[in-house]
């Protein structure tokens, strides 16, 4: 099955650091979800974006659905050690319940 | 509180034997799904259910079976015909219709097989 490519493959920031990642397909997706996991955990869903460039915040994340509906974008405003993890973005269409899922940004701060 | 049950948490098995793994949710979701997530990669589907007494394949079902006789459970069973099956298991939930239907996540289940 497809992946979605995810960009950075990893990142490591200091605390207080802004950080953007991205998810692209070569397909069209009508949502786009962005999840974060914590070690040894299940995903937990950060934001969900339903519409051609809808700009959502949630705290200090701000997610964006691109609009060629091919891409999303994940932004953390100043960020703090909690933010640690994995995120992965996915990528569904009208009519299908499955997910498609990104191969992951590790995000790693450095003290 | 509501929410996706996986027990257990780690589970041990010897090479050549079935095993099963469990999810139960509380949330009311008619959908429930099977994942798997190796070291690195990203999450694939094993099987999905939308109703009980129903269910689809996912995109990596060979030696793996399910079953959804209670809509609040959706047990996965690792055969031996599967070749590979240490993985971390992740069972999900979700409504089954409208813009809300985004899938939640338990826990997960950390399967070793030697």
């Amino acid at each position: 099955g497809q992946q979605l490519n995810q960009s950075p493959q990893s990142m490591f920031i200091q605390e207080g650091e802004d950080v953007s990642m991205n998810c692209t397909s070569s397909s069209i997706f009508n949502t786009w979800l962005w999840y974060k996991q914590d070690p040894g955990e299940g995903p937990v869903l950060l934001i969900a974006l339903y519409k051609a460039g809808e700009l959502t915040s949630n705290g200090r994340l701000t997610a964006q659905f691109g609009i060629t509906r091919k891409d999303s974008f994940l932004n953390i405003s100043a960020s703090i050690p909690s933010d640690v993890g994995i995120y992965f973005c996915a990528g569904r269409n009208f009519g299908n319940e499955k997910l498609t899922f990104g191969t992951g940004t590790r995000l790693t701060i450095i003290p | 509180d509501g929410g996706i049950t996986q027990s257990p948490k780690y589970l041990f098995r010897k090479e050549g034997q079935n095993v099963t793994l469990s999810c139960e949710q509380n949330l009311n979701h008619d959908a429930m799904y099977w994942y798997r997530q190796d070291p690195g990669q990203g999450l694939r589907l094993i099987y999905y259910s939308q109703i009980v007494n129903d269910f689809q394949k996912g995109d990596i079902a060979e030696g793996y079976s399910v079953s959804r006789e209670k809509k609040e459970s959706f047990p996965l069973t690792v055969t031996s015909a599967q070749k590979n099956p240490t993985a971390f298991y992740l069972c999900a939930s979700s409504i089954s219709r409208g813009r809300g239907r985004e899938q939640y996540f338990g826990p997960g289940t950390r399967l070793t097989v030697t």
